[in-house]
């Protein structure tokens, strides 16, 4: 089984759709959850960090539940920009620094 | 603001050959990590540098080597290459004692080996 899982998409929702992206990660120890944003042939963008209690950048919410190892990204009225791959990332505790991503969720927005 | 940097961009080598790849940190960080990204994959953590040592290290063989610099700068060498290393190398830099830790990528430096 895979330390991150992600349902590969990919997801083609038209513009101005809501989407959401699922992952979850099978070592319970981990404390730092983050999602990445990757565009074609491009490195990996920190898209933004993942909290307990849930948080939200503007069109994007993030949830966490530690309970169920779940961690999910809401974006809400999808634009054409929007189109990349997400990667739910999961860092472990202070004695692991590695990053380790899933394979990440493929979005493309249509108009 | 100078963000992290890598070169070469782009990269051509033969099975057996052997090949150095750099980095530059962002400004004002301290720790490197690299990673293999092959494609269709997730990016895959290799090893950490920290204080000019190796502070972690992934599921890689030891053809996979690195080294840090005082000034933080890092390199990736990999010796008698093999036609299953070619992939996106990527470099992260962070601060050590920073926010949760949160890595920013370079460009990557794309390696085919023929």
């Amino acid at each position: 089984r895979k330390e991150v899982e992600q349902d590969p998409g990919p997801f083609n929702v038209p513009e101005g759709a809501t989407v959401a992206f699922n992952c979850t990660y099978s070592n319970s120890a981990s404390q730092s959850f983050f999602w990445y944003r990757q565009d074609c042939r491009k490195e990996p963008k920190l898209l933004m960090s993942v909290y307990s209690s849930g948080n939200e950048d503007g069109r994007f919410t993030a949830q966490l539940n530690r309970a169920s190892q779940y961690i999910s990204l809401l974006i809400r009225d999808s634009k054409l920009s929007d189109s990349a791959t997400y990667l739910c990332v999961v860092k472990g505790d202070t004695g692991r620094r590695a990053l380790t991503f899933g394979s990440g969720t493929r979005l493309q927005v249509q108009p | 603001d100078a963000g992290v940097t890598q070169s070469p961009t782009h990269l051509i080598k033969t099975r057996g050959q052997q090949v150095t790849l750099r980095c530059s940190p962002k400004s004002g960080h301290d720790t490197v990590s690299w990673y293999q990204q092959a494609l269709g994959q997730g990016p895959q953590f290799i090893f950490q540098y920290y204080e000019e040592e190796e502070r972690q290290r992934g599921n890689f063989p030891d053809r996979f080597s690195g080294h840090q610099f005082p000034n933080y700068s890092s390199e990736l060498n990999v010796n008698a290459l093999l036609l299953g290393d070619s992939a996106l190398y990527l470099c992260a830099s962070s601060l050590d004692r920073g926010r949760r830790n949160e890595q920013f990528f370079g460009p990557g430096t794309r390696l085919t080996v023929l």
